[in-house]
């Protein structure tokens, strides 16, 4: 059965140091992973996205992620957090196959102290 | 322009009423979904429907029925609601069943 574990509910991070949110996934086959923000009282944001290709992404405002295959991992990263970076942030996983379901884990808090 | 809205923004209801939430998106995409948040913030996907074709029936409780008139729109009625149906319920749509969501801003239903 597809899983997504989000393993740490709250991440503190001083601002101006790096960040990481750390996403592991079961899946049979090559995943779609995504990464999305939530903002108090709004819906989510799409991040970035893993389809095939290079193992390192790019998304919206300066997070970057890194496909690991060996390890099941899509940790988010940035390299210099800012405060307005403090949001829930939601990794997701769907398989190739034709189930069609995307499956969110439970989402990490991420605080930037200033 | 709003890509992906929802109405109403806020629900507050009795127990046993039936109520429905509608959710429209402009971005002229195929698939749609509905996703139940519940007070932890965790995000539980309900339905989904791919060229008005539902494609993902997760298990709910019958009383939730979803509707689709056409691509741009997909409905999500709620017979007898209970006190656990409280949550915020979300809208996404997709250009297709693997590309990234864009979520509506969420309807919170409040049952008392």
């Amino acid at each position: 059965a597809q899983s997504v574990a989000q393993p740490e509910d709250q991440v503190n991070v001083a601002e101006g140091n790096p960040l990481t949110v750390k996403c592991t996934y079961s899946v049979s086959g090559n995943p779609y992973l995504f990464w999305y923000v939530q903002y108090p009282n709004r819906g989510l944001q799409f991040l970035l996205k893993y389809i095939t290709g290079d193992n390192l992404v790019k998304g919206s405002y300066g997070f970057e992620a890194e496909f690991n295959k060996s390890q099941t991992s899509f940790h988010l990263k940035k390299p210099s957090a800012l405060v307005s970076d403090s949001a829930l942030y939601f990794c997701a996983v769907r398989d190739r196959s034709g189930t069609y379901k995307y499956i969110f884990g439970t989402g990490t808090r991420l605080k930037v102290l200033a | 322009d709003t890509a992906v809205s929802q109405t109403p923004k806020y629900l507050v209801t009795q127990m046993g009423n039936d109520k429905s939430i509608k959710c429209e998106q402009n971005l002229g995409h195929d698939t749609m979904y509905w996703y139940k948040q519940d007070s932890k913030k965790f995000l539980k996907i309900m339905f989904s429907y791919n060229n008005k074709e539902l494609i993902i029936n997760e298990t709910v409780p019958n009383r939730f029925s979803p509707k689709s008139p056409d691509k741009a729109h997909l409905n999500l009625h709620i017979n007898s609601l209970e006190l656990g149906d409280s949550a915020v319920y979300f809208c996404a749509s997709s250009q297709d069943t693997a590309h990234e969501q864009f979520f509506g801003p969420g309807t919170r239903l409040t049952v008392l």
